[in-house]
Formats: C-alpha cells, sequence, structure tokens
C-alpha cells in the first residue's frame, strides 16, 4: 500500500524559533492533510490542501501541497509553548476514496 | 462546526468480556466513519473503514470478529472489542467524514484498559 514518509521524527526547538516539517510519498495525492495531536486526545486538523501547488495558512501555521503531488511541508512560525505535540501529515489517493494514509508523525517539543 | 465525539472516554475491562465504544457526529452526518488504533508513541493505525447502512470494510490483519462495527445511522458508529484481552489495550480513535474524499474529523479517542 501507499506509504507517507515523515520527517523529521522529532524537534526541540527553543520558543520562538520556526519550524518546518514535510511529507513525502512515492504515489501521487490528490488531497493533504495536516493534524496535530496532543497527548491522550485525538488529532485535531489543522490544514486542509486539495489542489498541487496551494499553500494555505491558518494563524500562524502555513502548509503547502507539492506541485508533483508526492509531497507536502507545514511551517509554524513563532513557535509557542502550546504548539508542543504531535503533527501528522496524511494524504487521500483520489477524491473517491475517503480512506488516508497517515505519516508516523513529528513529536514537537518547544523549550520556553 | 465539524464535532465528532467519542464515548466512553476511557475504559476497563476484564479480560474476556465485550466492550462497546460510540462515535458519533454530533452536527454533521458522516456518510462514512473510520477506526483507528493506536500505540503509544506510533501512528494511527486504520483497523475498518464503515459506511452507514453497509457492512464495513477491514484492513489486512484486523479480525472481523473480534472487532464488531456497526454503523446503523449517518451519525452513529459503534466499535464492539469482543472477547478482549489485555493485547487489546490501545487508544482506539474514530474519525468521521461528510462526503467522499473530503476531510476527515477525529473524535477524542478512547483508551482501553483490559486487565
Amino acid at each position: 500500500g501507499q506509504q507517507l514518509n515523515q520527517s523529521p521524527q522529532s524537534m526541540f526547538i527553543q520558543e520562538g524559533e520556526d519550524v518546518s516539517m514535510n511529507c513525502t510519498s512515492s504515489s501521487i495525492f490528490n488531497t493533504w492533510l495536516w493534524y496535530k495531536q496532543d497527548p491522550g486526545e485525538g488529532p485535531v486538523l489543522l490544514i486542509a490542501l486539495y489542489k498541487a501547488g496551494e499553500l494555505t495558512s491558518n494563524g500562524r501555521l502555513t502548509a503547502q501541497f507539492g506541485i508533483t503531488r508526492k509531497d507536502s511541508f507545514l511551517n509554524i512560525s513563532a513557535s509557542i509553548p502550546s504548539d508542543v505535540g504531535i503533527y501528522f501529515c496524511a494524504g487521500h489517493p483520489n477524491t473517491n476514496a475517503g480512506k488516508s494514509t497517515f505519516g508516523d508523525g513529528t513529536t514537537l517539543t518547544v523549550k520556553p | 462546526g465539524a464535532v465528532v465525539s467519542q464515548h466512553p472516554s476511557w475504559v476497563i475491562c476484564k479480560s474476556g468480556t465485550s466492550v462497546k465504544i460510540e462515535c458519533r457526529s454530533l452536527d454533521f452526518q458522516a456518510t462514512t466513519m473510520f477506526w483507528y488504533r493506536q500505540f503509544p508513541k506510533q501512528s494511527l493505525m486504520l483497523m475498518a473503514t464503515s459506511n452507514e447502512g453497509s457492512k464495513a470494510t477491514y484492513e489486512q490483519g484486523v479480525e472481523k470478529d473480534k472487532f464488531l462495527i456497526n454503523h446503523a445511522s449517518l451519525t452513529l458508529s459503534t466499535l464492539t472489542v469482543t472477547s478482549a484481552h489485555p493485547e487489546d489495550s490501545s487508544f482506539y480513535i474514530c474519525s468521521a467524514s461528510a462526503a467522499v474524499g473530503t476531510e476527515a474529523f477525529f473524535g477524542q479517542g478512547t483508551r482501553l484498559t483490559v486487565v
């Protein structure tokens, strides 16, 4: 089946720094999604991308759908302590399938 | 909008008993619901996809008779872990999607501990 490679696996940064993480796939996706999961909670949708090349922002978060449709990145600017958590990318292979493939997650730690 | 509620948030049960977990879409109709299992520090593992009114589609390696899924209405899906064993202890999460190919919204998860 399809696999997503998400990197980095973990990040330790200082409060105020910018963060970048990305996902790559060997196959094409038509939708890319980015989620954040806090401990003991379900993932929360941050950004949804539906078009190749699309760049979308949500507050301090910015995500892009790669032109090749095989990658996506998420940037967080001016990190704050509450950004701590696990970030997952997910991709839909086509618009007729509701099933997402998830990356392995990036664990973010922000030091005050 | 797009709220998915999962119940219970946590449950402890004895080995050999069955446990039912509910997943409800509160403010939209979910044509498709997904059930995931997550081990500590790992990603979400899709167990099955359920469409309202039809049988669930299970991922390879997931026992249908062990994990019973029912999607009786457009706002409710249930996962029943039958004859639970300690190795079934995990974090179970559902998600719901209003239309095929659109984003799915997650419930808050259910922590199952089998003793």
